[in-house]
């Protein structure tokens, strides 16, 4: 089945405890993005891959890195998690960056 | 940076009422694209317009991509429980400089029987 798997779906963490999300995509697409959700302000773009060792920023990039390694994983990873990042996470991925995204099923992340 | 407003936020219908959204963005849209995001799920694709003035249906989902390509709307006909969720539009900058999606902040469409 073609999808986006991302783990964990839920995480509590500690503040300054790094962590990594994990996100894979099964249909040889090209384009990976992160998302964060939260009420009131719809999706925003963390960041983006356009290929293999090609990334980059979104409209809120601070506190997070990603890497893409390999064409079918984009991780996200918190160095120092803080409170405000808090969040719904998503990971998208798309055949070419003007096509559908397809998106995982989330993960909800509390820093406490 | 390029803007995607989406209004209304919130819609209350009955059933079998029609429902819009309207999306409009500070700058012309390379395409459009509309994603539905049931609560408690994920954004799931409805649909991309390319093309300006573009018409889509989708049984009884019509989807619309302005002239100038800065403006779309989504018109549900007859709507019914299964509508429930929130819509959101999303479109990349018609620029060569880089590639972002930004999603408008949604509509959340609420349907009582």
């Amino acid at each position: 089945e073609a999808q986006v798997t991302q783990n964990p779906r839920y995480l509590i963490t500690v503040t300054g405890k790094k962590l990594t999300v994990t996100c894979s995509q099964n249909m040889n697409h090209e384009y990976m993005s992160w998302y964060r959700q939260d009420p009131g302000l719809g999706l925003r773009q963390i960041y983006y891959s356009m290929n293999v060792e090609v990334t980059d920023k979104g409209d809120v990039p601070e506190g997070y890195k990603v890497s893409r390694k390999e064409k079918r994983n984009f991780p996200l990873i918190l160095e120092s998690p803080s409170p405000n990042q808090t969040s719904l996470y998503f990971c998208a991925s798309s055949l070419r960056g003007l096509y559908g995204y397809t998106f995982g099923s989330g993960t909800r992340l509390t820093v406490v | 940076g390029q803007q995607v407003m989406q209004i209304p936020q919130y819609q209350h219908v009955q059933e079998g009422e029609d429902f819009t959204t309207y999306c409009n963005s500070s700058t012309t849209l390379s395409n459009i694209q509309w994603y539905k995001q049931r609560p408690g799920g994920h954004p799931v694709f409805l649909i991309q317009l390319v093309k300006s003035g573009e018409v889509k249906k989708q049984k009884r989902l019509t989807f619309q991509f302005g002239e100038a390509k800065k403006n779309s709307s989504l018109h549900i006909t007859a709507t019914q429980t299964t509508d429930v969720g929130t819509y959101f539009c999303a479109g990349p900058p018609d620029s060569n400089s880089g590639y972002a999606l930004n999603f408008g902040k949604g509509t959340s469409l609420l349907v009582t029987p």
